[in-house]
């Protein structure tokens, strides 16, 4: 079936640092590929998301490129901020299903 | 906002307590979704409906019963919880089958059974 596999967090980073959150999935399918955010005490927001093999996802600053070669849609921003401080979840969703598989998600800290 | 709007933000119920969870969108979709999240859980799918009818189910203790009257709303009714049951609970919606959509979540109802 399908999977999605996330690096464990948390990860604290000082503010202005690179952030790379890795994600790889295992998909039966053609996948779509998506990045969630989760802020304290709130439901999860789309983030960005790709649909197909080299497409790049972006958003806030944050980007993910979507690699087939590697199983791969890992996801970067080149500055963070304190207010990025959330719960980041990756996942996918093939088509034919209603399915979307989450990945466990990963804390980003992000301190001054 | 999010255009899935969920009711009430904060709940506390005692263990013999009825009381229900609501989920409303007005984003055309047609398929709804119950999810629970927990401390340090990964998400957890219970329930799913596809134009107004229960297409999955989690393996969900029947202290759970769902409602889906339209392709709008969707209600999560509880009675007789327990305090394992104090968790996050997250409605989505989404159009169904199409994979190049995600979902759309509410803010979530966080539960504290007593």
């Amino acid at each position: 079936g399908d999977s999605v596999t996330q690096m464990e967090g948390p990860v604290t980073l000082s503010e202005e640092a690179f952030l790379t959150i890795n994600c790889t999935y295992t998909a039966t399918g053609y996948p779509s590929l998506f990045w969630y955010v989760q802020y304290p005490g709130e439901g999860l927001q789309l983030l960005l998301k790709a649909t197909k093999a080299d497409d790049k996802g972006s958003n806030k600053g944050f980007e993910a490129t979507y690699r087939k070669e590697t199983t791969s849609f890992h996801l970067e921003k080149g500055s963070v901020q304190v207010s990025d401080s959330a719960v980041y979840f990756c996942a996918l969703r093939t088509g034919g299903g209603n399915k979307l598989t989450f990945g466990t998600g990963t804390q980003l800290k992000v301190e001054l | 906002e999010t255009g899935v709007t969920q009711t009430p933000r904060h709940l506390v119920m005692g263990m013999t307590n009825k009381k229900s969870l609501k989920c409303e969108q007005h984003l055309g979709h047609n398929a709804m979704y119950w999810y629970k999240q927990s401390a340090k859980k990964p998400l957890e799918l219970m329930f799913v409906y596809n134009f107004k009818e229960q297409t999955e189910n989690n393996s969900v203790p029947s202290r759970f019963s769902p409602e889906c009257p339209n392709s709008s709303h969707l209600f999560l009714h509880l009675h007789t919880l327990q305090p394992e049951d104090s968790a996050l609970y997250l409605c989505a919606s989404s159009p169904p089958t199409e994979a190049n959509y995600g979902y759309t979540f509410g803010s979530g109802t966080r539960l504290t059974v007593v």
